[in-house]
């Protein structure tokens, strides 16, 4: 089963130059997350989609825009890439949470260096 | 958004259990407790949630405090391979989860 599938897994990147972390699931779930880890920390919600077409900001969205075309795909879009979004990404999803709050599934994160 | 309060780190011989507490003082009466683990250069993994009761499942226990301002994740058996960041997350109604600093678990052969 491949689950949530993130590529690239390493990328490095100058300052200003753009770039789309791209996600996909295979397990038709209509909840789909990206979160940001900084070393030693905890995971920072960056956007959210409950489903095709529909997005919402979650607690770090500066600097970063989504999309959801289709249910299986979330990609990131870095505009203006800044030092400090060097970090780690990773997508989860889920499915409807609503009536028993489903657990989400990671992939194994993008790790991301701007220099 | 309510958050959760863990210690920094515990340590755990091979083969004992494994009590993890978590503090949450302010959860509301829809937050689900869930708990997910990091081994090191990995996503997080799920491990177990729930709401009110206590739950069980192949990889751990949450025990459930009955005013749900405290839960515990209980390994039976740690093992080696159970060394981990260990998260305690509140998730609200749209699955948003909110992570802490967690808990480093050590464990001892």
């Amino acid at each position: 089963n491949a689950g949530v599938t993130q590529t690239p897994k390493f990328r490095i990147l100058k300052i200003g130059q753009s770039m789309t972390l791209q996600c996909t699931q295979d397990m038709n779930h209509n909840y789909m997350y990206w979160y940001r880890q900084d070393p030693g920390m905890g995971l920072k919600l960056i956007y959210y989609s409950v489903g095709a077409g529909i997005t919402d900001k979650g607690e770090v969205p500066n600097g970063y825009n989504v999309s959801r075309s289709t249910t299986e795909d979330f990609p990131l879009r870095l505009e203006l890439a800044a030092p400090s979004q060097t970090s780690v990404y990773f997508c989860a999803s889920s499915s409807r949470p609503g009536g028993g709050n489903q657990p989400q599934h990671f992939g194994d994160g993008t790790r991301l260096s701007i220099l | 958004d309510a958050k959760t309060t863990q210690p920094n780190s515990m340590e755990s011989n091979e083969e004992e259990p494994v009590h993890l507490p978590c503090n949450h003082s302010t959860i509301s009466g829809t937050d689900y407790i869930h708990w997910y683990r990091q081994l090191p250069s990995q996503g997080p993994e799920y491990v177990i949630h729930g709401l009110t009761s206590n739950v069980n499942n192949r990889m751990a226990s949450l025990a459930i405090a009955e005013d749900r301002k405290s839960s515990t994740l209980i390994l039976h058996r740690a093992t080696l391979r159970d060394a981990a960041v260990y998260y305690c997350i509140l998730s609200d109604s749209w699955g948003k989860l909110q992570f802490g600093a967690g808990t480093q678990v050590v464990v001892t052969p």
